[in-house]
């Protein structure tokens, strides 16, 4: 198993730019997550889906955008990047309910917004 | 709501110091309770969990106590090494809800020869 895996590893955007942070797992994990870490803080909710095709918003989905099409990929969009966005986002996967339902981290994508 | 409060950092310690990082939580019910650990330039692995009052998660040396008196989820360790500089969150999940992580703002812990 290769757990949760994230693409890029690292990218730097110019303002307005967008992109897409790659996510997927191999678990036929039915939830999914993205999660931005900031500088000496915790973690903030972004985005998260229970399912292929089911999405919600989290604590802070302003300027990303997010579509599950299958189990395994679940990627985040930026539209129009902005220097705020200037994060580590984390996607992560569980399943809810089960032996265990602690959350897997991917290694997680560093963005630079300049 | 639900929230977890973290002792503030930075931590640094002295190889072989006993180690206590102080988690409380605000929730209803009975949530289960997390320690994450992340590692430089890392995702977060889970540590320890307990998922009932009274339980006791260990791993690797460390270990919490769910203790519902309290609302309390220390972390602690007798006997530190370099290896374990990292940062530590405590984190919550709801009953009954499997999709709501909360997170709390993270302990960095420096540990020096």
């Amino acid at each position: 198993n290769a757990g949760v895996t994230q693409t890029p590893k690292f990218r730097i955007l110019k303002i307005g730019q967008s992109m897409t942070l790659q996510c997927a797992q191999d678990m036929n994990h039915n939830y999914m997550y993205w999660y931005r870490q900031d500088p000496g803080m915790g973690l903030k909710l972004i985005y998260y889906s229970v399912g292929a095709g089911i999405t919600d918003k989290g604590e802070v989905p302003n300027g990303y955008n997010v579509s599950r099409s299958t189990t395994e990929d679940f990627p985040l969009r930026l539209e129009l990047a902005a220097p705020s966005q200037t994060s580590v986002y984390f996607c992560a996967s569980n399943y809810p309910g089960g032996l265990f339902d602690e959350q897997f981290f991917g290694p997680g994508t560093r963005l630079t917004v300049l | 709501g639900d929230s977890v409060t973290q002792m503030e950092g930075p931590v640094t310690l002295s190889e072989e110091a006993f180690l206590t990082i102080n988690c409380t939580y605000t929730a209803t019910g009975y949530p289960s309770l997390f320690w994450y650990v992340q590692y430089p330039g890392e995702g977060l692995q889970l540590l320890l969990k307990a998922t009932k009052a009274d339980d006791k998660g260990s791993n690797k040396g460390f270990e919490a106590t769910y203790r519902k008196e309290t609302t309390s989820f220390h972390l602690e360790k007798g006997s530190v090494q370099v290896s374990d500089s990292a940062v530590y969150f405590c984190a919550l999940i709801p009953p009954n809800t499997g999709n709501q992580f909360y997170f709390g703002t993270g302990t960095s812990l420096t540990v020096i020869p």
